[in-house]
């Protein structure tokens, strides 16, 4: 089972500033198999990115996917208000399915 | 436009069972596999079961194997999940979510897809 590693937990961040995280499996994967997702509070999860670095359809292109192997990231160029959400990478290339513990970006 | 709307989660205690359904529109249903997933309170996203496109393979987390089993009906775009033995743990929202591939083996190796759409949920609680 590949474990996905996210961190950081919380990230604090003002409106206007650069968001950095990431996502570290536990062995090398294909970044064909690598999603992210973003959640807010009493929603679903909605798909962001996926093959690691291409974004779904609607999501603006502040939002960007990269890496490889073991190291993943996702980065929003200038947080939004509406940014303020958890959120998750994901796994697919395989049974199981996993998905790493979430980074929630909050307010700062 | 996909349209997935789930139902059938309550309130039951442990030991008993629960069916949940996912009503899909929007898209050829039967073209496609599809997943649950489930997220306790507070926490983050489990994938459950995954469903090929046609029935003929199905997949699951070890924390619900033996106990859950994952179907679908093409003829009327129905995916549902039969839940058994249900444990405290098992309590959660349950969102079905549907992918852009056929969830069939390649030379052996199960290959899924990103969820590109996921429904609502629906709340399952298991409690004494």
């Amino acid at each position: 089972e590949i474990v996905l590693a996210q961190s950081p937990g919380t990230l604090s961040v003002s409106p206007g500033e650069r968001a950095t995280f990431s996502c570290r499996p536990s062995q090398g994967v294909s970044s064909l198999h690598l999603a992210w997702y973003q959640q807010k509070p009493g929603q679903a999860p909605r798909l962001l990115i996926y093959g690691a670095s291409t974004r779904a359809t609607g999501i603006p292109d502040r939002f960007s996917g990269s890496g490889s192997g073991t190291d993943f990231t996702l980065t929003i160029s200038r947080v939004e208000p509406q940014d303020f959400a958890v959120y998750y990478c994901q796994y697919y290339g395989g049974s199981p399915i996993t998905f790493g513990g979430g980074t929630k970006v909050e307010i700062k | 436009q996909v349209h997935l709307v789930e139902s059938g989660g309550g309130v039951v205690q442990p030991g008993r069972s629960l069916r949940l359904s996912c009503a899909a529109s929007g898209f050829t249903f039967s073209g496609y596999a599809m997943h649950w997933v489930r997220q306790a309170p507070g926490k983050g996203l489990e994938w459950v079961a995954a469903i090929s496109f046609d029935g003929k393979n199905k997949y699951y987390a070890d924390s619900v194997k033996g106990r859950f089993t994952i179907s679908r009906d093409n003829s009327k775009n129905m995916l549902d999940l039969q839940m058994n033995s249900l444990r405290v743990e098992d309590t959660g929202i349950y969102y079905c979510a549907s992918e852009p591939g056929r969830g069939q083996a390649i030379s052996g190796v199960i290959a899924f897809n990103r969820f590109d759409s996921w429904g609502q949920g629906t709340l399952a609680t298991i409690s004494p």
